[in-house]
């Protein structure tokens, strides 16, 4: 079983829409969780950490379930400049390691 | 804004050779991290480093590999005798210390074609 898992997409939405993004992770040791976005052959770049209580930032909400050992991502009014693949990211705080997802592709269209 | 920055951007070499993948990273920062993201696939961990010394390693980062901080800024990778599927981006990240260990930053990556 992958460690941390997302459903890759292709996602096409117009702009304007909401669209919601899924991540599982298998270790329940993980102690932090992130989104990074990745725009095509670029470096990863933090999009927002994510928090149990749950955490917004503009049009992202993030937040993070540990029973169930579940992370979402949640976009409103999608521009495109949106358009990315979207990189889910836990951590085990003591060596700094990160691990990520697949990444799922999100497609904004006019 | 502070930011990571690698050298060279693209690195062309044959199979058997050797190749140093350089990194700055940020200024005030006490980790430093080789990752590596084979194309169309998953960013993967090769190695943290901290204090002089390796403090993780991944199954990926055999004896072919080393890392070094030669001086106060700068960041190697080494690859001793690359094979053809070491050809990949290669990205290095920092972090600033404890609390912000999992907050790290990357460069633009170093994106090796062995031949």
């Amino acid at each position: 079983r992958k460690e941390v898992e997302q459903d890759p997409g292709p996602f096409n939405v117009p702009e304007g829409a909401t669209v919601a993004f899924n991540c599982t992770y298998s270790n329940s040791a993980s102690q932090s969780f992130f989104w990074y976005r990745q725009d095509c052959r670029k470096e990863p770049k933090l999009l927002m950490s994510v928090y149990s209580s749950g955490n917004e930032d503009g049009r992202f909400t993030a937040q993070l379930n540990r029973a169930s050992q579940y992370i979402s991502l949640l976009i409103r009014d999608s521009k495109l400049s949106d358009s990315a693949t979207y990189l889910c990211v836990v951590n085990r705080r003591r060596t700094g390691k990160l691990i990520f997802g697949q990444g799922t592709t999100l497609q904004v269209k006019p | 804004e502070p930011e990571v920055t690698q050298t060279p951007s693209h690195q062309v070499t044959q199979m058997g050779q050797e190749v140093i993948l350089r990194c700055v990273p940020i200024s005030n920062h006490l980790y430093f991290y080789w990752y590596r993201q084979i194309l169309g696939q998953k960013v993967e961990f090769l190695v943290s480093f901290y204090n002089n010394e390796i403090s993780e390693k991944s199954e990926i980062f055999d004896d072919q590999f080393s890392v070094e901080r030669p001086d106060g800024s700068n960041f190697t990778l080494k690859i001793r005798s690359t094979k053809l599927e070491d050809s990949a981006m290669y990205f290095c990240a920092s972090s600033e210390g404890p609390r912000g260990v999992g907050t790290q930053y990357f460069g633009p990556g170093t994106r090796l074609t062995v031949l």
